[in-house]
């Protein structure tokens, strides 16, 4: 069965320090998405993508945080200068043009800023 | 803005036991989704509902659009199912999308 593949797994880094998360989705899949589950709390979104561009974010969703489909496979969640509170597990998503069936997640990647 | 509450947030189960998991959102929704999340942090698509009701091996899953309320059950519980259950709806539309989570349902099953 098709899957979404993220890496790294887990990525540790310095307070202040740029990360990428990367995403490989589904390679028929033709909307993206990067949601956020903070420790303890409800998996929030974060931003949507299609055509290759942003077709949605949410508040969270500020400038220190920028989405790229470089190559037409990956998809990638850059956050220039981590907080702390950008701790969390960071999970994509990919789903075909209609509806919602199909909708995919990838097993996610626990950021952790300290 | 859509709210999505699911009950119970805590639930203990003896092996065998007849398991229901509710989530009831405020607005009008084109599907939802009922997912599983294991202590690792993966998130695993159980079911995509848009109305009735659908089954897949013990697990069956209700939705009622007019009341805006869904339904997961579990038949013969078993420790195995033990998780978070969560629900999350997919307003359709121009959302482009995005889905709005339930804040997920600890199931323990004990054997």
């Amino acid at each position: 069965e098709p899957e979404v593949t993220q890496t790294p797994s887990h990525q540790v880094t310095q307070m202040g320090q740029e990360v990428i998360l990367r995403c490989v989705p589904i390679s028929n899949h033709l909307y993206f998405y990067w949601y956020r589950q903070i420790l303890g709390q409800k998996v929030e979104f974060l931003v949507s993508f299609y055509n290759n561009e942003i077709s949605e974010k949410s508040e969270i969703f500020d400038d220190q945080f920028s989405v790229e489909r470089p190559d037409g496979s990956n998809f990638t969640l850059k956050i220039r200068s981590t907080k702390l509170e950008d701790s969390a597990m960071y999970f994509c998503a990919s789903r075909p043009p209609l509806g919602a069936y199909g909708y995919t997640f990838g097993s996610g990647t626990r950021l952790t800023v300290v | 803005k859509n709210e999505v509450e699911q009950s119970p947030q805590n639930l203990t189960a003896q092996e065998g036991e007849f398991i229901t998991i509710n989530c009831s959102y405020s607005v009008g929704i084109s599907a939802l989704h009922w997912l599983q999340q294991h202590p690792g942090g993966g998130i695993v698509s159980l079911f995509m509902l848009s109305s009735g009701k659908k089954k897949h091996g013990r697990l069956i899953a209700t939705i009622n659009i007019q009341e805006k309320h869904s339904s997961l059950h579990i038949t013969a519980s078993h420790p195995r199912d033990s998780a978070v259950y969560i629900c999350a709806v997919f307003a359709g539309g121009t959302s482009y999308g995005k889905l709005t989570f339930g804040q997920g349902t600890i199931l323990t099953v004990h054997p």
